[in-house]
């Protein structure tokens, strides 16, 4: 296992509706990088957050925003649900973000938007 | 923006055969990642190969990264049962984006 971990594991939404993810990070790191994955597709990046601070962002609307504490715990919260959202989201800690750095991924929580 | 396709999408084989997957990014790549996906599962981290026309193996698994750092391969000799999953890979650009592939779904028939 990784060490980073994820809550909660399932959930089940309407549309319309908020919902904020969490994340613990690896022990030591201070980056955390959230991806989406729909059913049968690759990880999708949605953004990076290094010290509190977010790093770069893919291609995902201003209603996915997120946060980082001091801990370098994090969370994930999507704002006004569509039935688009439902997908994997998962969570990847690295030691400080570089371009080089090996990203350890949490088991995900799974979102469904009815 | 940056595009990452990987070939084939499914590939069934019987035990024993030999399996590869290929990956091709739009843009030269800072390094690139391998990840094993079980069903159900996580991204699991295999490999990163950072030097152009690098060779990698672990036991039955070898990675190639081509020499423009655009493309690579994971080749997996005479698979296992255990090997069943989603094979990805991800590119990193010269920043901070790992952007992955679609993935090859291996199913292994015994």
């Amino acid at each position: 296992e990784t060490g980073v971990t994820q809550s909660p594991t399932h959930l089940i939404k309407t549309r319309g509706q908020q919902v904020t993810l969490r994340c613990s990070s690896q022990s030591g790191h201070n980056t955390v990088s959230w991806y989406q994955q729909a059913l049968g597709q690759g990880p999708q990046f949605i953004f990076q957050y290094y010290r509190e601070e977010e790093n770069g962002r893919g291609n995902f609307p201003p209603r996915f925003s997120g946060l980082q504490f001091p801990n370098y715990s994090s969370e994930l919260n999507v704002n006004a649900l569509e039935l688009d959202d439902s997908a994997l989201y998962l969570c990847a800690s690295s030691l400080s973000g570089g371009a080089q750095e090996t990203q350890y991924f949490g088991p995900g929580t799974r979102l469904l938007v009815l | 923006g940056q595009q990452v396709m990987q070939i084939p999408q499914y590939q069934h084989v019987q035990e024993g055969e030999d399996f590869t997957t290929y990956c091709n990014s739009s843009t030269t790549l800072s390094n690139i990642q391998w990840y094993k996906q079980r069903p159900g599962g996580h991204p699991v981290f295999l490999i990163q190969l950072v030097k152009s026309g690098e060779v990698k193996k672990q036991k039955r698994l070898t990675f190639q990264f081509g020499e423009a750092k655009k493309n690579s391969s994971l080749h997996i000799t005479a698979t296992q049962t255990t090997d069943v999953g989603t094979y990805f890979c991800a590119g990193m650009e010269y920043g901070n984006k790992l952007v992955f592939g679609a993935g090859t779904i291996l199913r292994v028939k015994s």
